[in-house]
């Protein structure tokens, strides 16, 4: 079955460093999204990608936020300059369509700032 | 705005016991309902999913859930608890028309007591 595939699957940082979370979309999915999730905290959506563009973004996804469609395979969210409260585990997600299709996710690449 | 509410946070059952996980929604709109379940180390997988059609919905693994807009609810069951149902649920919520982003409720951990 295919899968959204996330790297690295856990990454500890410095805060003020730079991250770049790194997914593999489901290859004939057009859509394509980063969510959060802060321990103890509600899964968060962050920002949505269609067509080498953003189409949708949360108050979340401030100037330090960045996604990037690299190539035909990569989807990528860089954080430019870590702070401690962007420690969270990062899912990956793409569908076929947007409106209300379903996401399939990625098992989410877990950040630790220090 | 949209939001979700889980109650309770933590669920325990007996196995081969009614599983009965709560969530209340809020939308403007008519809403596309979704239940999704995280096993450990793994991404959010869907379980099941309500777009306008029956209101009671059947999903993978025995479970269902149904569609009440007098409630605005969207309760998830499943009559019979097995060991391997222990995971992470999240309800969300998302908009007919269009919109991309998922709204998710807090989650509720499911417990299975041998």
């Amino acid at each position: 079955e295919p899968e959204v595939t996330q790297t690295p699957s856990h990454q500890v940082t410095q805060m003020g460093q730079e991250v770049i979370l790194r997914c593999v979309p489901i290859s004939n999915h057009l859509y394509f999204y980063w969510y959060r999730q802060i321990l103890g905290q509600k899964v968060e959506f962050l920002v949505s990608f269609y067509n080498n563009e953003i189409s949708e973004k949360s108050e979340i996804f401030d100037d330090q936020f960045s996604v990037e469609r690299p190539d035909g395979s990569n989807f990528t969210l860089k954080i430019r300059s870590t702070k401690l409260e962007d420690s969270a585990m990062y899912f990956c997600a793409s569908s076929v369509r947007g409106g209300a299709n379903v996401l399939t996710f990625g098992a989410g690449s877990r950040l630790t700032v220090l | 705005a949209q939001s979700v509410t889980q109650l309770g946070s933590h669920v325990s059952v007996s196995e081969g016991a009614l599983v009965l996980l709560r969530c209340n929604y809020s939308s403007s709109v008519p809403p596309y309902l979704f239940w999704y379940v995280q096993y450990p180390n793994q991404g959010l997988q869907l379980l099941l999913k309500y777009t306008s059609a029956a209101t009671l919905v059947k999903g993978i693994n025995g479970f269902e859930a149904e569609f009440k807009k007098s409630e605005t609810s969207f309760h998830l069951t499943k009559p019979s608890a097995h060991m391997s149902d222990a995971a992470e649920y999240f309800c969300a919520v998302s908009e007919e028309q269009g919109a991309q982003k998922l709204v998710f409720g807090q989650g509720t951990r499911l417990t299975i007591n041998p």
